[in-house]
């Protein structure tokens, strides 16, 4: 079973948008990750956010995490073609904090 | 570069043939994953290594075996591979496990059991 779940599972934008994702989770967690895959990739580790933060900057990502409500959101600021990806968060949980379970992702598309 | 190789890059199986994933990461990492990613959808943990010396089962073991060869390398084994089992195929890895590190992914395996 799927700890995180993405929404939407599919974004279109204009190029200069920002752009806005959400993850939610069932069990309590240590920590939360976002990752990105371009098409036919690997995924690339993006930002990771402890469960005792509630939000956290990298570049033109913005995390943000409440636990209380058990999610997370992805906000991409000034959206570029190369954002053209699927996302996916990914988390651990207290009953089993050795691995990362991922959700099914949403899949951006910037529109030039 | 640094990172995570896997071995081979596209298989194509008859169903019933046997084949091994290879996986080596050079970071020194403690743990290490094999992950399955179906069309449009996430990746299932089938099985991984927290540390040199142990492996566990993750959501979708059945089928498939591991062995943690050493610190750097992490096989993946299908036995007698079976339709079910076309998918993409990634190996990571991670300083420790659980969500405390990213994870470092390798560029995947596809393959297709006819």
């Amino acid at each position: 079973s799927q700890q995180g779940e993405e929404d939407p599972q599919a974004l279109s934008i204009q190029e200069g948008e920002n752009a806005t994702m959400n993850c939610s989770y069932k069990t309590s967690i240590n920590n939360l990750q976002w990752y990105r895959q371009n098409s036919g990739r690997g995924l690339v580790h993006l930002i990771l956010i402890r469960s005792n933060e509630r939000e956290k900057h990298s570049g033109r990502l913005r995390v943000t995490l409440d636990t209380s409500k058990k999610s997370s959101s992805l906000l991409i600021t000034a959206s570029r073609a190369a954002d053209t990806a699927s996302y996916f968060c990914a988390t651990d949980s207290y009953s089993s904090a050795s691995k990362i379970i991922f959700g099914s992702g949403t899949r951006l598309s910037i529109r030039p | 570069n640094a990172g995570v190789t896997q071995t081979p890059k596209f298989q194509v199986l008859k169903t019933g043939q046997s084949m091994t994933l290879q996986c080596a990461q050079d970071m020194n990492h403690n743990s290490m994953y094999w992950y399955r990613q179906d069309p449009g959808m996430g990746l299932r943990l089938i099985y991984y290594s927290a540390s040199e010396g142990t492996t566990d089962k993750g959501e979708v073991p059945n089928g498939y075996n591991v062995s943690r060869l050493n610190k750097r390398e992490f096989s993946l084994r299908l036995e007698s591979a079976a339709p079910s089992q076309t998918s993409v195929y990634f190996c990571a890895s991670s300083e420790s496990g659980g969500a405390s590190y990213g994870y470092t992914f390798g560029s995947g395996t596809r393959l297709t059991v006819v």
